[in-house]
């Protein structure tokens, strides 16, 4: 049981390059959710995904699209990336269901985006 | 997003004193509360819970308590290990829509041996 697994670890991109990043969880979870954490800051809701077929914005969402592939996995894609989306990213999975609402984390990924 | 903030940033305690770390949160619409430790390159990890139908949930030496007059969320850590040194989250989760949390900015707990 690996919880959530999210990749790569650490991206280095230059301005206007896209990429992808992956996102699983195995522990059959209804909702699935993209953060960002900028130094010293909290988490920031990037999108979430309440479940499979469905996809919702969060409070930072301009300059990202994500993709609910399945219910294991949500993407995360930059189509575009900008030197304010140097970041980590956190994926993020949760039951889903009202009383059930714990939220696990993945180890995050690093991006810089020169 | 939300106001979901915290009073002190950093926070230097000595090895087996008590911390406490406090949060103050904006909405009287929340109803679901959790804290978050987050240890340097890692995600964060659940603590504990409270709903707002509690004033004072404990879990195993943290305690949280639940002032919703002055919309005010704490989290205690009894002697404190310098294994507690990292940065702690509240977030807020608002009724009717439990898949979404904001989260505090965070408070960093130095523990000195």
């Amino acid at each position: 049981n690996a919880g959530v697994t999210q990749t790569p670890k650490f991206q280095v991109l230059k301005t206007g390059q896209s990429m992808t990043l992956q996102c699983a969880q195995d522990m059959n979870h209804n909702s699935m959710y993209w953060y960002r954490q900028d130094p010293g800051m909290g988490l920031r809701l990037i999108y979430y995904s309440a479940s499979e077929g469905t996809t919702d914005k969060g409070e930072v969402p301009n300059g990202y699209n994500v993709s609910r592939l399945n219910k294991r996995e949500f993407s995360l894609r930059l189509e575009s990336a900008a030197p304010s989306q140097t970041s980590v990213y956190f994926c993020a999975s949760s039951p889903g269901r009202l009383g059930l609402q714990e939220v696990f984390f993945g180890s995050g990924t690093q991006l810089s985006v020169l | 997003g939300e106001n979901v903030g915290l009073h002190l940033p950093t926070l230097s305690v000595q090895e087996g004193d008590n911390s406490i770390i406090n949060c103050a949160y904006s909405n009287s619409a929340s109803d679901y509360f959790i804290w978050y430790k987050q240890e340097s390159g890692k995600g964060p990890q659940f603590i504990i819970d409270i709903r707002s139908n509690m004033d004072k949930r404990q879990g195993q030496r943290v305690t949280v308590l639940l002032n919703k007059t002055v919309k005010h969320l704490s989290l205690q850590i009894a002697a404190t290990q310098p294994g507690d040194s990292a940065v702690y989250f509240c977030a807020e989760n608002m009724a009717g829509n439990f898949n979404k949390f904001y989260f505090g900015s965070g408070t960093k707990l130095n523990v000195k041996p």
